[in-house]
């Protein structure tokens, strides 16, 4: 299937850990995007690859750190985990087709933080 | 700051209604209006999306109308079905790398 995929779909975790979340889409776009969705479902762009490179750095604790192995892959790295961090983390990837920027987003995946 | 706002909140329309959410923004040099479907679990999913140098846009049941003077758009869901049952967002941004801002979703409910 061609798509945006994310593991885990569900974490949970305690206080103070390290975790990663990785994305993987194999549609060949070129640019990759991690979303955080609250509670209240408000939806917020948190970094944005393009082809490896960061374009999109939200003001986002510098404990989440972004991670592009290649065009395909975007990972994200949370370290010192805090209760407000919980939340449901989207990945996305982007295409322009017909002059519109057409983004795709994963399942996500729900970081709960006990 | 919130820079898109979206209204209203939740909606409930009949099957067969018409269901209509507004948004506004501030931003003038926003040129990329995206409408996003999500459904309960899921990632949310572009629907349609208009630039402003059009006034409206319709892609089957589904009509973006926007105003650049009064910098609001809405989405108008013609015939709405018990599927159509969802969290509308929208968004706005200028298109270069995709970065948007989301309004805050208004959860659609059609009753059968």
């Amino acid at each position: 299937d061609t798509a945006v995929s994310q593991t885990p779909k569900y974490l949970v975790t305690q206080m103070g850990n390290d975790k990663s979340i990785k994305c993987e889409q194999n549609l060949g776009h070129d640019t990759m995007y991690w979303y955080k969705q609250d509670s209240k479902k408000f939806l917020k762009i948190m970094f944005s690859y393009n082809n490896k490179e960061l374009i999109i750095n939200e003001t986002v604790p510098n404990r989440f750190s972004p991670k592009s192995p290649d065009k395909a892959h975007l990972n994200l790295h949370i370290n010192s985990l805090e209760l407000g961090d919980s939340a449901v983390y989207f990945c996305a990837s982007s295409q322009v087709r017909e002059g519109y920027n057409e983004q795709f987003f994963g399942p996500g995946t729900r970081l709960t933080v006990l | 700051q919130q820079q898109v706002k979206q209204s209203p909140q939740s909606l409930i329309v009949q099957k067969g209604g018409i269901s209509i959410i507004n948004c506004a923004y501030e931003n003038t040099a926003f040129d990329y209006f995206p409408w996003y479907q999500q459904f309960p679990g899921k990632g949310p999913a572009l629907l349609i999306a208009i630039r402003p140098d059009v006034s409206e846009k319709k892609e089957g049941r589904f009509t973006i109308s926007f105003n650049k003077s009064a910098k609001q758009f809405s989405l108008h869901i013609m015939d709405s079905q018990p599927g159509d049952s969802a969290t509308y967002f929208c968004a706005a941004g200028t298109d270069s790398w995709g970065k948007f801002q989301f309004g805050a979703g208004t959860q659609v409910v059609v009753t059968p």
